[in-house]
């Protein structure tokens, strides 16, 4: 059983490049969620969404990112225009609808901005 | 009130040992208690998870013990192994509520 697919698995890019980073969910689970992980400020949840719908992007430092889940099995983060600070890795969870239920991370995508 | 904090930072347990890592929150509507184990180019991957229902959990090597009155718990691996040194994470969430809150992390070394 596949479990959460992210790509790239790493990505090295200048400042004021565009950024897409992308997960595949677990086949039905119904919750995505996407987190930033760093040194300084630990796991930090940026969005998640439950049936495709975005629920909660409080996490969602600023409008320089976006997230979208355009079906039940694809969903993307974009950063536009990245900043050296936007360097982390960035990690993509799905859950299952049923209460109780753990998150399933993915192995994350290593983001270097120059 | 959302926070969770945990300590150490870092623990260095020589193996057979037992590695303890403690958690404390502040928010009364917290219900579900996970622990999060993370090797390095890896994502987290769920160990434990406890309900305050009850006030202890083991799955094998691995122990949550819960004190609802104290707000606190903790994760405690017995005979501890080299195959355990990893990144810690302890969690909470509400019922009703997907998010979870997640600890600052402890970085586990069994050494020989």
């Amino acid at each position: 059983d596949a479990g959460v697919i992210q790509s790239p698995r790493h990505e090295v890019t200048e400042m004021g490049q565009e950024v897409t980073l992308r997960c595949k969910p677990i086949s039905g689970h119904n919750s995505l969620f996407w987190y930033r992980q760093t040194m300084m400020r630990g796991l930090e949840l940026l969005i998640y969404f439950n049936n495709n719908v975005p629920i909660d992007d409080s996490g969602m430092p600023e409008d320089r990112f976006s997230a979208k889940m355009p079906n039940a099995s694809f969903s993307t983060l974009k950063i536009q225009p990245s900043e050296p600070r936007d360097s982390a890795v960035y990690f993509c969870a799905s859950r299952p609808g049923r209460v109780g239920q753990p998150q399933h991370f993915g192995d994350g995508t290593r983001l270097s901005i120059l | 009130q959302q926070q969770v904090k945990q300590s150490p930072q870092s623990l260095i347990v020589q193996k057979g040992g037992i590695s303890i890592i403690n958690c404390a929150y502040e928010n009364t509507a917290f219900d579900y208690f996970p622990w999060y184990q993370q090797f390095p180019g890896k994502g987290p991957a769920l160990l434990i998870a406890i309900r305050p229902d009850v006030s202890e959990k083991k799955e094998g090597r691995f122990t949550i013990s819960f004190n609802k009155s104290a707000k606190q718990f903790s994760l405690h691996i017995m005979d501890s192994q080299p195959g355990d040194s990893a990144t810690y994470f302890c969690a909470a969430s509400s019922f009703g509520n997907e998010k979870l809150t997640f600890g600052t992390g402890t970085r586990l070394t069994i050494i020989p």
